[in-house]
């Protein structure tokens, strides 16, 4: 079974904080994504990574910059947190091995910016 | 731009009924397309998937219906069952970029006794 696991189920950080999200698959995955999911918005696409050190912006990069310095680990960093940044954040994971895969996703993380 | 629309933020369908959940998308480009199940506090489950090339798929009480003509797809749960009470989420790909998925807003199902 893929596991996908993040650091942290609640985070609070104040305003101006600076942000770490942790993300590791056990799969050997090439593929990892970060999303950002609110009420009524669904799952929105912050930033992706086809291998390690690459990165690409998803829909709303915004405010965020990413790390992929292994393979397994993929890294989301508010450089200075602000309270519409609070939102669960998932972490998924995927292979493009065989075909047309799913993604898994991690626990996600409920931050909150006060 | 929402490319990937579920209209009805929320379900309720009695036990041992059907519930059908629909998913609309815009873009033409799209071919594969995936449900998922996301219970609160958990990550989101991968469910169901079908491609372009078929017109429907099962998989044991979930099937999933494409209808390109209509840039329409929908998921039925039969029989409904408790446990299936959660969010879900209908998503969609383009060839040529196979990695990224477009989730829609969400449909919250309960299924009531």
């Amino acid at each position: 079974d893929v596991k996908v696991t993040q650091s942290s189920r609640y985070l609070v950080k104040r305003t101006g904080e600076k942000v770490f999200l942790e993300c590791v698959q056990d799969m050997d995955h090439e593929n990892m994504f970060w999303y950002r999911q609110d009420p009524g918005l669904g799952l929105r696409l912050i930033y992706f990574s086809y291998d390690v050190k690459m990165k690409e912006k998803g829909d709303i990069p915004e405010g965020y910059s990413v790390s992929r310095e292994k393979k397994e680990r993929f890294s989301l960093i508010l450089e200075s947190a602000s309270t519409n940044q609070t939102s669960m954040y998932l972490c998924a994971s995927s292979s493009l091995a065989g075909g047309r895969n799913e993604q898994y996703f991690g626990p996600g993380t409920r931050l909150t910016v006060t | 731009d929402q490319q990937v629309k579920q209209n009805s933020p929320s379900l309720s369908v009695q036990e041992g009924r059907i519930s059908i959940l629909n998913c609309d998308y815009t873009n033409s480009m799209f071919d594969y397309f995936l449900w998922y199940k996301k219970y609160p506090a958990e990550g989101p489950t991968f469910l169901i998937s079908i491609s372009s090339i078929k017109d429907k798929n099962e998989d044991g009480r979930f099937t999933v219906f494409l209808n390109k003509s209509a840039k329409h797809l929908s998921l039925h749960i039969v029989p409904s069952q408790p446990g299936d009470s959660a969010v879900y989420f209908c998503a969609a790909s383009a060839s040529g970029n196979t990695d990224k998925l477009i989730f829609g807003t969400g449909t919250r199902l309960q299924v009531f006794p």
